[in-house]
């Protein structure tokens, strides 16, 4: 089952933070986060595993709180290099060995 | 380390023709997967494999067939091409499953008129 993502596109000016949020219906083992660029392969971001973990690296960071099978990125203080398509994808305990995908959020970071 | 590799780039294809996308990586993962994204959409899981020989069935695997006879090969076969397969695909490899991060491949872009 498809994880849902929200919002499904965000609007910064550099400088401001944005949450992007990833919830499922299914209990989880794991969450994937990547960025795509127009025209270009998603790039990983980090994976957060059945555990309720947090990951950070730089000025981005991830939840993943295993109670609401939810996880949430965080995007501080963002960059114009930030911009791109997030997509969250989950591996569900009930089918593993499946990773699949939301259908993304549109980050636009303007000067 | 060339990574994931995909061949072709860029694929036209008529209605009814078939045709084999290739995807090849050389890190030793024992998981690949191949996945679909039509304009403005996201990736769709059409079919994967856990080790040489093991294949299953993603989310949209009509119309597709793979094999992995070898770690490092993963090919998508298309059997009888439709305009709906109009897409890109990508092929992924990670080192034993979706508890790892994805490498993804540069990507195929087909047309199908």
């Amino acid at each position: 089952q498809q994880p849902v993502q929200s919002p499904q596109a965000v609007i910064l000016r550099e400088g401001e933070d944005a949450v992007i949020n990833c919830s499922s219906s299914k209990a989880l083992y794991s969450v994937h986060w990547y960025r795509q660029k127009h025209g270009e392969a998603p790039v990983f971001l980090m994976i957060l595993l059945k555990g309720g973990e947090q990951k950070g690296h730089d000025k981005i960071s991830a939840s993943f709180n295993e109670k609401k099978q939810q996880s949430s990125l965080y995007l501080t203080a963002s960059q114009l290099s930030y911009s791109g398509t997030y997509f969250c994808g989950t591996e569900q305990v009930d089918s593993s060995y499946k990773l699949i995908f939301g259908s993304g959020t549109r980050l636009l970071v303007r000067p | 380390n060339a990574g994931v590799t995909q061949t072709p780039k860029f694929q036209v294809l008529k209605t009814g023709q078939s045709m084999t996308l290739q995807c090849a990586q050389d890190m030793n993962h024992e998981y690949m997967s191949w996945y679909r994204q039509d304009p403005g959409m996201g990736l769709r899981l059409i079919h994967y494999s856990v080790g040489a020989g093991i294949t299953d069935q993603g989310e949209v695997p009509n119309g597709y067939n793979v094999s992995r006879s070898t770690t490092e090969d993963f090919p998508l076969r298309l059997l009888s091409a439709a305009p709906s397969q109009t897409s890109v695909y990508f092929c992924a490899s990670s080192k034993t499953g979706p508890a790892y991060e994805q490498y993804f491949g540069p990507g195929t872009r087909l047309t199908v008129t």
